[in-house]
Parts: C-alpha cells; sequence; structure tokens
C-alpha cells in the first residue's frame, strides 16, 4: 500500500516568492497534520484536520502561513510570502481514528524547503 | 498530555538488546504510550504503542511498569540500520476528534558493529 506522499521533496526559492507544499494521505485516513522540523525546535505539529476540517491551527506561525484540505486525499501548506527563517523539513502525516487509541500517524519523507 | 523523560542519547552493539526507557510519572489513564523512531533525513516511524499491557510487535516490544510511570522499548536484536532518534510520547485516548503528538527530544540510539 503506498503511504503517504508528498511533493515535492526538495523546494529552493527566493525570499518573497509563494511555496505550496502538498500531501496525498493514505487511503482511508480521516485525520491529516502538518509538522515542520528544524535544528532548533525540533519537531513541531503546524495543524491539523480531521474528516476535512481544520481542528487545532495554534501552531501555525504566522498570517503568512495557510493549509487547506479540499477533500479526503489531499491538502496543500502555502506559505506566502517565503521568508529565510521558514526553512525547514515539512512533514505531513495521516491516521485512521477509528477507535480511542488505535491511532497511530504514518508519515511521508517530508519537504525539505530552503529560502534563499 | 503527560510529559515524557528520555536519555539523550545510547549505545548498542550490533545484535544485542537495545533496551530504551522512558519515564512518565504524570500519566493519567487516559493516556496510552507511544513510541516513534527517526531515522536520519527520514519521516518519523510509528513503532507500538500501548495503554498497560506489555506489548509486542514485528519491529519491537513495549514494556509498562504497573504503576504505569514507566516503560521501556526493546529492540531485541539491533541492527546498524536501528540507528535513529527514538521518541517516547503519551498521549490521550478520549479524544473524540484527532489528538496531536508531542514530539520532545528523544533518545538517540547508536548501534555500532
Amino acid at each position: 500500500d503506498a503511504g503517504v506522499i508528498q511533493s515535492p521533496r526538495h523546494e529552493v526559492t527566493e525570499m518573497g516568492q509563494e511555496v505550496t507544499l502538498r500531501c496525498k494521505p493514505i487511503s482511508g485516513h480521516n485525520s491529516l497534520f502538518w509538522y515542520r522540523q528544524t535544528m532548533m525546535r525540533g519537531l513541531e505539529l503546524l495543524i491539523y484536520f480531521n474528516n476535512n476540517v481544520p481542528i487545532d491551527d495554534s501552531g501555525m506561525p504566522e498570517d503568512r502561513f495557510s493549509a487547506k484540505m479540499p477533500n479526503a486525499s489531499f491538502s496543500t501548506l502555502k506559505i506566502q510570502p517565503s521568508e529565510p527563517r521558514d526553512s525547514a523539513v515539512y512533514f505531513c502525516a495521516s491516521s485512521l481514528d477509528r477507535a480511542p487509541g488505535e491511532r497511530p500517524q504514518h508519515f511521508g519523507d517530508g519537504t525539505r524547503l530552503s529560502i534563499l | 498530555d503527560a510529559k515524557t523523560t528520555q536519555p539523550t542519547s545510547m549505545d548498542c552493539a550490533e545484535g544485542r538488546a537495545a533496551n530504551l526507557p522512558c519515564n512518565h510519572s504524570t500519566i493519567s489513564g487516559n493516556e496510552y504510550v507511544y513510541w516513534y523512531r527517526q531515522i536520519h533525513s527520514q519521516g518519523p516511524q510509528y513503532i507500538i504503542h500501548g495503554l498497560k499491557n506489555n506489548e509486542t510487535n514485528e519491529m519491537a516490544s513495549l514494556i509498562i511498569t504497573e504503576d504505569r510511570k514507566s516503560s521501556t522499548l526493546i529492540l531485541p536484536h539491533a541492527t546498524l540500520r536501528d540507528t535513529a532518534v527514538y521518541y517516547c510520547i503519551v498521549r490521550d485516548y478520549l479524544t473524540g476528534t484527532a489528538s496531536k503528538l508531542t514530539f520532545g527530544t528523544g533518545t538517540r540510539l547508536q548501534v555500532t558493529l
């Protein structure tokens, strides 16, 4: 079975440009998570969705960041305008929340973003 | 979610069992213990989880103390490919919708020849 698929794997762009990261969760999963990982801050949750509805976006750093989930098989994380401090590895994860406790999250391979 | 404490780093010889401890002294009755690992440049990988009974799967075993204040992840025969950062996370299981994982700094396991 295909896992969580993220694209692109690597993105290098100049400051001020719009960046769009994409994620396809595992088919049948009903929750989707966006994380960011840096050396300084480690892995931190940005936002998560349940049944395509944003549940908690308290981790989104500022208004430059936005995330959407138009359907169960696709999500985007957009940064506009991008800044050098946004450079990080961005991970998407999905899970099937079918019962209390049975919620292991499955992660994609990440997008390594560099803002020059 | 309850906070966890793990050693910063550990070494293990290849072929030997790797025992990774985790303290979660403030865990509540509603919280599971989850273990993930992250191999360099890859996304975190789910390993195992449990509530109060010991658990085993094809990757590892999870031993939870009777008072549930600590646990140990056991990799029975460590290989070089098990070199990674291992995260112990406790997480409420009664949340009606998805609940988030809070990653700490984890234990960096180095498996050596």
